[in-house]
């Protein structure tokens, strides 16, 4: 089975400050490790994807997640936040082939400060 | 836009009543799952359909209930509704089994 833990369900940040989401996930197999982002009134979109190639992600929106199996972490980043990327952002975790059953974390809301 | 629309966009109902909320996939997506998020619950995976099949459950309550027509489409049947169903209901669809998930705008469902 497969969860994951998303640590800080608020984070505030300045414009132009660094954003560090943090992301930890259990899965008895390989894991593939998801990041959305929610905008209010809207839908989920994809943010990246992790699928066992490269340990580091690049996204869209100028945002990246590493892959660290020892810490079994997937911590999503922005060198500089931007106005526009408040938002709730959701990791999830699913099982590498057969049942995709994604599991989501309880999200981060993500606030911007001027 | 993902290409997952899904409709009504909003719900509103009485407790005890009967509600179907109709989700398209993307074109040529054959998987199509359910999500309910809730303030108390989050984001919960409801049911997973492929191709037609029943694929994988979650935590989908005995008085829902899905399907997935022969053209794709999916409908979750929500019915003897309580106050607690109220919730975002989203659809997410992907080409098969293991790959990205889509979601679809989401319906409101509020039951008073």
């Amino acid at each position: 089975a497969q969860s994951v833990t998303q640590l800080g369900s608020h984070v505030s940040v300045s414009e132009g400050a660094l954003v560090l989401l943090r992301c930890n996930y259990s899965s008895s197999v390989p894991p593939y490790l998801f990041w959305y982002v929610q905008y209010p009134n809207q839908g989920l979109q994809l943010l990246l994807k992790y699928t066992s190639a490269a340990t580091l992600v690049k996204g869209i929106n100028g945002f990246e997640a590493e892959f660290k199996k020892s810490e079994t972490s997937f911590h999503l980043t922005k060198p500089s936040a931007h106005m526009s990327d408040a938002a709730e952002y959701f990791c999830a975790v699913s099982g590498a082939l057969g049942n995709n059953d994604m599991r989501f974390g309880a999200g981060t809301r993500l606030t911007v400060k001027p | 836009d993902s290409g997952v629309t899904q409709t009504p966009k909003h719900l509103i109902t009485a407790t005890g009543q009967r509600v179907t909320l109709r989700c398209s996939p993307r074109s040529g997506d054959l998987s199509v799952y359910w999500y309910q998020q809730s303030l108390d619950q989050g984001l919960q995976f409801l049911i997973h359909y492929y191709n037609g099949e029943e694929r994988a459950k979650g935590n989908i309550l005995e008085r829902f209930s899905a399907q997935q027509f022969p053209d794709l489409h999916s409908e979750l049947n929500l019915s003897s509704l309580e106050l607690g169903d109220s919730a975002l209901y989203f659809c997410a669809s992907s080409v098969g089994v293991a790959d990205t998930q889509y979601f679809g705008p989401g319906t409101r469902l509020t039951v008073l």
